[in-house]
């Protein structure tokens, strides 16, 4: 079966660094998604793994460890605007299009 | 930039009526996909296409069908609309890699 779990909410403060987790049991890999999810609005896509290590892109990045069924994303510098949703998808193989989602983790970003 | 739009951001219907969720993608995406999503549920496939004419049931169909006759444009069907349908729907395009989505469907059933 599929398995994604992630904590369902954080608090962090403005400018601080904060990281979410992501553990991942599932019966075939291709690639792992964070995206973004402000409320109300659609999912948009911040990064994608596929080998093991880090992807930086600006002030968020990615890390994967296939060995161990687990990523994070790490964002720096927080804004009052990082306040979302953020969503650890898994594509369950090759040649497979579809996404298994985690349920999400809501962050909040306080002054 | 990819564009995938919905036919309407806010639905309300009653039970037992057919309901109707269009989806348009412009970016000649071989792929579509319709998810709900629901608080502490997270978002599930009800169901996806990789072409034309063709779909694959995700892991919660019950209760819904998909059409797509072309390429740009998946809709998703309730048969007979039921309270426990009232959720967000969202649909989404894809080639090789990520999901687009577009805005989202709220639809309530009375």
């Amino acid at each position: 079966g599929q398995n994604i779990d992630q904590p369902t909410e954080m608090t962090a403060t403005e400018g601080a660094i904060v990281q979410i987790n992501c553990t991942y049991q599932t019966s075939g890999f291709n690639g792992l998604f964070w995206y973004q999810q402000h409320a109300g609005e659609a999912p948009t896509f911040l990064s994608y793994n596929v080998l093991d290590g880090l992807e930086e892109k600006g002030r968020f990045s990615s890390f994967l460890s296939r060995s161990k069924g687990y990523s994070y994303l790490l964002l720096k510098e927080l804004q009052m605007k990082d306040s979302a949703s953020y969503l650890c998808a898994v594509k369950n193989g090759a040649g497979s299009y579809q996404l298994t989602f985690g349920k999400g983790t809501k962050l909040s970003v306080i002054p | 930039d990819v564009k995938v739009t919905q036919s309407s951001r806010y639905l309300v219907k009653r039970t037992g009526e057919k309901v109707f969720l269009e989806c348009v993608q412009d970016m000649d995406h071989e792929n579509m996909f319709w998810y709900r999503q629901d608080p502490g549920l997270g978002l599930r496939l009800i169901y996806f296409s990789y072409d034309v004419k063709m779909k694959e049931k995700g892991d919660i169909p019950e209760g819904y069908s998909v059409s797509r006759e072309k390429k740009e444009r998946f809709s998703l069907i309730l048969e007979s609309a039921s309270t426990n349908q009232t959720s967000m729907y969202l649909c989404a395009s894809s080639n090789t890699r990520e999901q687009f989505f577009g805005p989202g469907t709220r639809l309530t059933v009375l």
